[in-house]
Formats: structure tokens, C-alpha cells, sequence
């Protein structure tokens, strides 16, 4: 089974700096993709940034970008110029590309509760 | 907008209470999610339907049943409600395509979740 592990319960940064949540992921896929949620107050999750592990270029989305490690299966978040509205918590989550049948859902991890400091 | 709405953003009920969530999508998507959340435990996923009438069991189906009468709803049911099931539920849906890289790679879009409390 797949597992998805993010280590930092909690994070906090100076508005304007640069902050980076890590993920790990056990797989023995080959072909899968890998995402961030962000969930703020308001509950609502919304995609932030998708990676698929057939592409070696790392995604980028506007101020937000993923360092994809995918031998060492890491898969680490950058805010870079943070906001006060990017204050959420933020979930990765692993799908397998393909399988078989039907649409599996997706595999989060714990989450990281990021706090922005003004 | 894709919209994915859930029938209550709070509800309370009784240990024993038979209990029905409602998630409505309004996008024609194929496949619709439920999943639950917890602290501490992030997101977990109960059911999942990939059609009218179909189901698949997820990663804790237990103590839970789905239904998916209408390609746009799908209902979570709580047979028979207990203490251990208060928590956050939240509903996804997406598109799927034929090829099942395309149904991977389709972002899942959530409702804002129902927090159940059981007493």
C-alpha cells in the first residue's frame, strides 16, 4: 500500500520569506502523480500544484514549486514571497497513474498547519 | 466553477441514529469521493464511485454504505451512527476519461465538508 508522510506538523514563516513543506511517499509504482492541497480556514481544499512522476521538470505555480526527488521519493512544497492568505494547512497526496479499473482516490498525507507571521 | 456542495455544513445526531450526507456536483463528472478527515490522520477515503450505480470501498469503509442513484449525488449513510465516526466529511468529485492515466491526472474538486458529531 501506499503511504504518504509529511514531518512537519506545523510551520511558520515571516511574511515575504520563503518557507518549504516536505513530503515523502512509499511506492513501488513507476508511473503515479503526486499533488498539493492547501485547506484554509474556510475548509474549502484546493489544488495548489501536480507533479507527474514521468516528467523530470519540477511543476511550478506562480510562487509555488515542488522539488520532485524520484529515487529518494520526496516531494517538498516552496512558498516562495509568502502571504497571509496562503495561511492553511496543506496536504500531499499521492495517486497511482493507472489501476485497472475504476478511479482510486487519493492518498493524503497528515497534513502541515502553515503559519504565516506579519 | 465546478461546484461539489455538501447538504450540511454541521450536523448533530444520536449514537444509533441512522445518518445520510449528501454531496451534489455540478460539473458532470463520472467520479465522485468520500472521504474523512481527521487531526492528525489527514484525509481518508471511505468510497468511491466511478459511475451511476457503482461503488468501490476505500481505505476505512467500515461502518458506512454509499449510494449513487443520479450521475450528480452521492450519499455517504451511517447505518447506524456511533461515537467514532464524529469527524470531518468531505465529498470530491472528478472527470473521468477513458485511459486511466487521464482519470488520475484529474483533479479531484472538494465540497466545503460536513462536521458530524455523534452523541
Amino acid at each position: 500500500a501506499q503511504t504518504v508522510t509529511q514531518s512537519q506538523p506545523e510551520m511558520s514563516v515571516q511574511e515575504a520569506e520563503t518557507v518549504t513543506l516536505s513530503c515523502t511517499y512509499d511506492t513501488s509504482e513507476s508511473d503515479y502523480y503526486l499533488f498539493w492541497y492547501k485547506q484554509p480556514p474556510s475548509r474549502q481544499m484546493i489544488l495548489v500544484i501536480r507533479q507527474e512522476a514521468y516528467k523530470q521538470q519540477n511543476a511550478t505555480e506562480n510562487r509555488f514549486s515542488v522539488n520532485f526527488q524520484k529515487a529518494a521519493k520526496s516531494f517538498s512544497l516552496k512558498i516562495s514571497d509568502s502571504q497571509l492568505g496562503d495561511a492553511a494547512m496543506y496536504f500531499c497526496a499521492y495517486r497511482i497513474m493507472y489501476s485497472g479499473g475504476g478511479a482510486d482516490g487519493l492518498t493524503f498525507g497528515k497534513g502541515t498547519h502553515l503559519i504565516i507571521q506579519p | 466553477d465546478v461546484k461539489v456542495t455538501q447538504s450540511s455544513r454541521y450536523l448533530v445526531k444520536r449514537t444509533g441514529e441512522k445518518v445520510f450526507l449528501e454531496c451534489v456536483q455540478d460539473m458532470d463528472h463520472e467520479n465522485m469521493f468520500w472521504y474523512r478527515q481527521d487531526p492528525g490522520l489527514g484525509l481518508r477515503l471511505i468510497y468511491f464511485s466511478y459511475d451511476v450505480k457503482m461503488k468501490e470501498k476505500g481505505d476505512i469503509p467500515e461502518g458506512y454504505s454509499v449510494s449513487r442513484e443520479k450521475k450528480e449525488r452521492f450519499s455517504l449513510i451511517l447505518e447506524s451512527a456511533s461515537t467514532n465516526q464524529t469527524s470531518m466529511y468531505l465529498c470530491a468529485s472528478s472527470r473521468g476519461l477513458a485511459g486511466g492515466y487521464a482519470r488520475a491526472y484529474n483533479e479531484q474538486f472538494f465540497g466545503p465538508g460536513t462536521r458530524l458529531t455523534v452523541l
